[in-house]
């Protein structure tokens, strides 16, 4: 019930195109879903975080669309570049519980010229 | 403002052996969470300590300890290392009320 599944694994998508990471969760309790940004040899960086209260939440190119009775959030990067090559995680927590995160199993994103 | 940093970037251990490594969050941050990743189980929360207490536990064996210093420095320890313990340890920090974790690179521990 703690899981949260992620895919695809990997992705090939065109330089401008619309790159989309789909993930599912199955506790409710969960209510904070944030997506994170990882490039070889670094840790981890958050892109952008949403809470089931809002549908979607957009910052720059970056989109999260958020579906509560479906238990399904998936993340758009319009216009994709090749500097968005990395390997995306999509992760969930719950208020109150402190800073514990449960993360998808993350896709490899890889934007061609 | 310096971001987190943890110590040392690689580690080579024997099996058996134990081993500590050290994150230091970013000023003002009192909470930190370690993590652990792999290819094959992805990133999993090992624990989080805040105000120097054990505030969250994941499902790890009790080889794997930490603590919290009264300068929200934390160090985790993992005694009679196994093979399956070679991983990428991540520490990442946060302010009280803010979800935001911000991670540090990593320590690689490779275990021979």
């Amino acid at each position: 019930q703690q899981q949260v599944k992620q895919s695809p694994q990997s992705l090939i998508v065109q330089k401008g195109g619309i790159s989309i990471i789909n993930c599912a969760y199955e506790n409710t309790a969960f209510d904070y879903f944030p997506w994170y940004q990882q490039f070889p040899g670094k840790g981890p960086a958050l892109l952008i975080a949403i809470r089931p209260d809002v549908s979607e939440k957009k910052e720059g190119r970056f989109t999260i669309s958020f579906n509560k009775s479906a238990k399904q959030f998936s993340l758009h990067i319009m216009d994709s570049q090749p500097g968005d090559s990395a390997t995306y995680f999509c992760a969930a927590g719950i208020t109150g519980g402190g800073n514990k995160l449960t993360f998808g199993t993350g896709t490899q994103l890889k934007v061609e010229l | 403002k310096a971001g987190v940093t943890q110590t040392p970037r690689y580690l080579i251990k024997t099996r058996g052996q134990q081993v500590t490594l050290s994150c230091s969050p970013i000023s003002g941050h009192r909470s930190v969470s370690w993590y652990q990743q792999t290819p094959g189980q992805g990133l999993q929360f090992l624990f989080e300590y805040f105000s120097e207490t054990q505030r969250n536990k994941g499902n790890f064996p009790g080889r794997f300890s930490g603590r919290q210093f009264s300068n929200s420095r934390s160090e985790m320890n993992v005694s009679t290392l196994e093979l399956g313990d070679s991983a990428l340890y991540l520490c990442a920090s946060s302010r009280e009320q803010d979800r935001e974790q911000f991670f540090g690179p990593g320590t690689r521990l490779t275990v021979l």
